[in-house]
């Protein structure tokens, strides 16, 4: 299975401001993914993180505000830009690996207090 | 619709059999996944079955799909302490997205 790295693995952050999390695998994958879990909710995912071109969004979710870098098959990262306290989270790497696709690994996630 | 669903709470015996169960609207999904998360930990892929299996058994975990009503369940044998935990199921559909049911919190009283 992949193991996957997040940093930071928590921050406290002011209002109206970025910070950026970044997500590593130990091995190449095909798919990369990030996903946000507010407290005591199940997981949304926020957009695909796409190998050289610009990250998929979901529906609610923008580039301004959640800008995504993928520059090769093992790293990705993530901004929460302008943060207010609704961003407080935990946000989640996840990647589908190239020698199994079906399954689906976690990082550890990013846990986020906006103050 | 991507909506997936589970009851909120679940408090069993250990040593008794634990049922997680789970429904679900997309019939696109290709992969059903049962993920496990402990209080303040990432999340643990237990288990998948592929959407043309009707039953998948892993050790203490058996897993079964019934695609016609878009139910899946998750059998947990013997269910200990550490067992305790909230149970995500998801599916993945088109584009490989994978969508989160509401969780489950299992509490196993000793």
């Amino acid at each position: 299975s992949a193991v996957i790295s997040q940093k930071p693995s928590r921050d406290i952050c002011q209002r109206g401001t970025s910070l950026t999390i970044q997500c590593q695998v130990d091995s190449q994958v095909t798919m990369m993914f990030w996903y946000r879990q507010q407290p005591g909710q199940s997981l949304t995912l926020i957009a695909t993180a796409n190998q050289g071109s610009e990250a998929t969004y979901e529906s609610g979710f923008v580039i301004d505000k959640f800008p995504i870098s993928r520059p090769n098959l093992t790293f990705s990262t993530l901004t929460v830009s302008n943060m207010s306290p609704e961003d407080s989270s935990i946000y989640l790497c996840s990647v589908v690996g190239l020698a199994d696709n079906n399954e689906q690994f976690f990082g550890p996630g990013t846990r986020l207090t906006v103050l | 619709g991507e909506d997936v669903e589970q009851s909120l709470f679940l408090s069993v015996r250990e040593g008794d059999s634990s049922v997680i169960n789970c429904t679900y609207t997309d019939s696109s999904s290709t992969y059903l996944y049962w993920y496990k998360q402990e209080p303040g930990a990432g999340l643990q892929l237990l288990t998948y079955i592929f959407s043309n299996m009707d039953m998948k058994q892993d050790q203490r975990l058996t897993v079964l799909l019934n695609k016609k009503d878009k139910h899946l369940s998750l059998r947990i044998a013997d269910t200990q302490t550490g067992d305790s935990a909230i149970y995500f199921c998801a599916h993945r559909g088109g584009y490989q997205k994978v969508t989160f049911g509401t969780g489950t919190k299992l509490q196993v009283i000793p």
